[in-house]
């Protein structure tokens, strides 16, 4: 079956640094690739996807690029801010007429930047 | 507000209580989802419905979960004879045919 596995946090940062956040995915075909970010007492909400091989997402400074040959969706942030403090969530998606675009999700990774 | 919206925010019930949530997706969306995400977890699928049809029940939905979309509209999850097991926050998603918008969620304590 489907399944995606992202990097164990908490992942603690100073502003302004660097961010990436390692995500892999088993799944047979060509599943479509999201990165959801879930604010303290929010649901979830749609940071990027990818439909394709080699197709990157991006969003509010946040990338991540299709990897067939890898099955990775790696999310990167060039400078993050304390207000990017969240847990991130990978996930997959298969068109399927019994479950429509039903998403298998990582285990989410939480993010603290520190001014 | 023509987000996803789900009532009651917060839940707590005893042990052995029947509770039962409600969902109003965009209302455009033909496709509605039950997500339950547990304490530190990704949320896992339980269930989805293309309009008032239920066309698809994960194996975590054991038989005490019912969930309904009468005229595909709203949608309610409903848990009889609540576990401890049970608690944990339970999300609704609604899509077209390609990007799926998330409520808030369901926070259920059962104790």
């Amino acid at each position: 079956g489907n399944s995606v596995t992202q990097m164990e946090g908490p992942v603690t940062l100073s502003e302004e640094a660097f961010l990436t956040i390692n995500c892999t995915y088993t799944a047979t075909g060509y599943p479509s690739l999201f990165w959801y970010v879930q604010y303290p007492g929010e649901g979830l909400q749609l940071l990027l996807k990818a439909t394709k091989a080699d197709d990157k997402g991006s969003n509010k400074g946040f990338e991540a690029t299709y990897r067939k040959e890898t099955t990775s969706f790696h999310l990167e942030k060039g400078s993050v801010q304390v207000s990017d403090s969240a847990v991130y969530f990978c996930a997959l998606s298969h068109m399927n007429n019994n479950a429509g675009n039903m998403l298998t999700f990582g285990g989410g990774t939480r993010l603290m930047v520190k001014p | 507000d023509t987000g996803v919206s789900q009532n009651p925010r917060h839940k707590i019930t005893k042990r052995g209580q029947n509770v039962t949530f409600r969902c109003d997706p965009i209302s455009e969306h033909n496709r509605l989802y039950w997500y339950r995400q547990t304490l530190g977890q990704g949320p896992e699928f339980l269930t989805y419905f293309q309009n008032e049809a239920q066309l698809e029940k994960s194996r975590l939905l054991s038989d005490r979960f019912s969930a309904e979309r009468p005229k595909g509209s709203f949608s309610t999850l409903e848990i009889q004879r609540t576990e401890q097991g049970d608690s944990a926050m339970y999300l609704c998603a609604s899509s077209d045919y390609t990007e799926a918008f998330f409520g808030q969620g369901t926070r259920l304590t059962v104790v």
